[in-house]
């Protein structure tokens, strides 16, 4: 079984600034790990994902995570937010094993961008 | 680029009518899936289906709904007699077939269908 859990349902932060979306998963295999945005009145768009390679991801739009196995964490970053970066971001886990290509979903963090 | 459609983008139906949601997925991907995202709340698994049958489903998907892949590339969600709470954004998804082997093949989702039940 797996699941993830996103802590802050609501994050805003001002034009420029850090941002940081939390996300901790729990799997029972070694997993894959996916940030998704979802912009308004559209569907999920791949930002980035982990496939056991390297533990910093870099993904589009200058996004990133870093996957931390002693935390199971995969915690979204991006340096300096841009106003464009307001969107509801989603983390989602899936089992590594053959066959089980389910994805299964964080309830999302609306990040709001203040000017 | 190439991309997952899903038709209609807004069904407004009446509660105990039939709806049928269809997608057309990426004409080179073997899995596909469909997810629902209620209003406010995340999104949830329903279906996956490959090689033309149910390969995993949610306690969501019961009796009342069905999947097909009529044609080889159309892929459609059927709800036999909706339900109020039948109401959100369905999302269909495609995906290679992965594995640990050759890593996580993405989903790519289309921009869903919004199921509103009257």
């Amino acid at each position: 079984a797996q699941s993830v859990t996103q802590l802050g349902s609501h994050v805003s932060v001002s034009e420029g600034a850090l941002v940081l979306l939390r996300c901790n998963y729990s799997s029972s295999v070694p997993p894959y790990l996916f940030w998704y945005v979802q912009y308004p009145n559209q569907g999920l768009q791949l930002l980035l994902k982990y496939t056991s390679a390297a533990t910093l991801v870099k993904g589009i739009n200058g996004f990133e995570a870093e996957f931390k196995k002693s935390e199971t964490s995969f915690h979204l970053t991006k340096p300096s937010a841009h106003m464009s970066d307001a969107a509801e971001y989603f983390c989602a886990v899936r089992l590594t094993n053959f066959g089980n290509e389910k994805l299964t979903f964080g309830t999302g963090t609306r990040l709001t961008i203040i000017p | 680029e190439p991309e997952v459609t899903q038709t209609p983008s807004h069904q407004v139906t009446q509660m105990g009518q039939e709806v049928i949601l269809r997608c057309v997925p990426i004409s080179n991907h073997l899995y596909f899936y469909w997810y629902r995202q209620i209003l406010g709340q995340k999104v949830e698994f329903l279906v996956s289906f490959y090689n033309n049958e149910i390969s995993e489903k949610s306690e969501i998907f019961d009796d009342q709904f069905s999947v097909e892949r009529p044609d080889g590339s159309n892929f459609t969600l059927k709800i036999r007699s909706t339900k109020l709470e039948d109401s959100a954004m369905y999302f269909c998804a495609s995906s290679e077939p992965g594995g640990y082997s050759s890593g996580a093949n993405v989903l790519t989702f289309g921009a869903g269908s919004r199921l509103t039940v009257l």
